[in-house]
């Protein structure tokens, strides 16, 4: 079965620093790679994600992130964040199985921003 | 395009009552998703509908939690009775055709407590 580990519960970074975020996840086959972010009080919206082809996939907000997969990693990236970064960040593996498709999510790491 | 609806946003009810969440997909989206996240966790999978047809039911509390989809459009998730342990946002998510060139949209989600 597929799992997602997000080593880091919580992380914070001064407005206009660089920004990593890591994802190591666990699955037999090529994978689906997404990572999602959550406002408070808000549900979930796509940043990018990862099929196949380049490693390094561009996603929205400036967002970035890199397949690696000797290391079994997808960590976000991002060179420059912003006080509106601030939210909850999910990263999650989708596994095809007989033709039905699903997500399996980490645990999140919440993102603080301090001026 | 309007997004996945969800109602309602907020309930709290006791122990061992009932609560009934409603969502309504994006129009047209074939894959309808129910997933529970726990405070502190990331969300997980309770069940899967294509059209009106569950492909995947297999994390859902079968004793107390049942799902419909009736007519593959709307879905109703019910809880009967409720457990201190349902405490949680209830996320709807819906997809057209499949990750490759499509991504699973989320409603902002129901929030419940149980006291």
């Amino acid at each position: 079965a597929q799992s997602v580990t997000q080593p880091d519960i919580h992380i914070t970074v001064s407005e206009g620093a660089s920004l990593e975020l890591r994802c190591n996840y666990s699955y037999g086959a090529t994978p689906y790679l997404f990572w999602y972010v959550q406002s408070p009080g808000q549900g979930l919206q796509l940043l990018l994600k990862y099929f196949s082809g380049d490693t390094l996939v561009q996603g929205i907000k400036g967002f970035e992130a890199e397949f690696k997969r000797s290391q079994s990693s997808f960590n976000l990236r991002k060179p420059s964040v912003h006080w509106s970064d601030a939210a909850e960040y999910f990263c999650a593996v989708g596994a095809r199985n007989f033709g039905n498709e699903k997500l399996t999510f980490g645990t999140g790491t919440r993102l603080t921003i301090i001026p | 395009e309007a997004g996945v609806a969800q109602s309602p946003r907020y309930k709290i009810i006791e122990k061992r009552q009932s609560v009934a969440f409603w969502c309504n997909p994006i129009s047209g989206h074939a894959t309808l998703y129910w997933y529970q996240q726990i405070l502190g966790q990331g969300p997980k999978l309770l069940i899967q509908f294509q059209n009106n047809g569950v492909v995947d039911d297999s994390q859902l509390p079968k004793d107390r939690f049942s799902a419909e989809r009736l007519k593959g459009v709307d879905s109703t998730l019910k809880i009967q009775p409720a457990k201190l342990e349902d405490s949680a946002v209830y996320l709807c998510a819906s997809s057209s055709q499949g990750f490759e060139g499509n991504t699973i949209y989320f409603g902002e989600g129901s929030w419940l407590t149980v006291v």
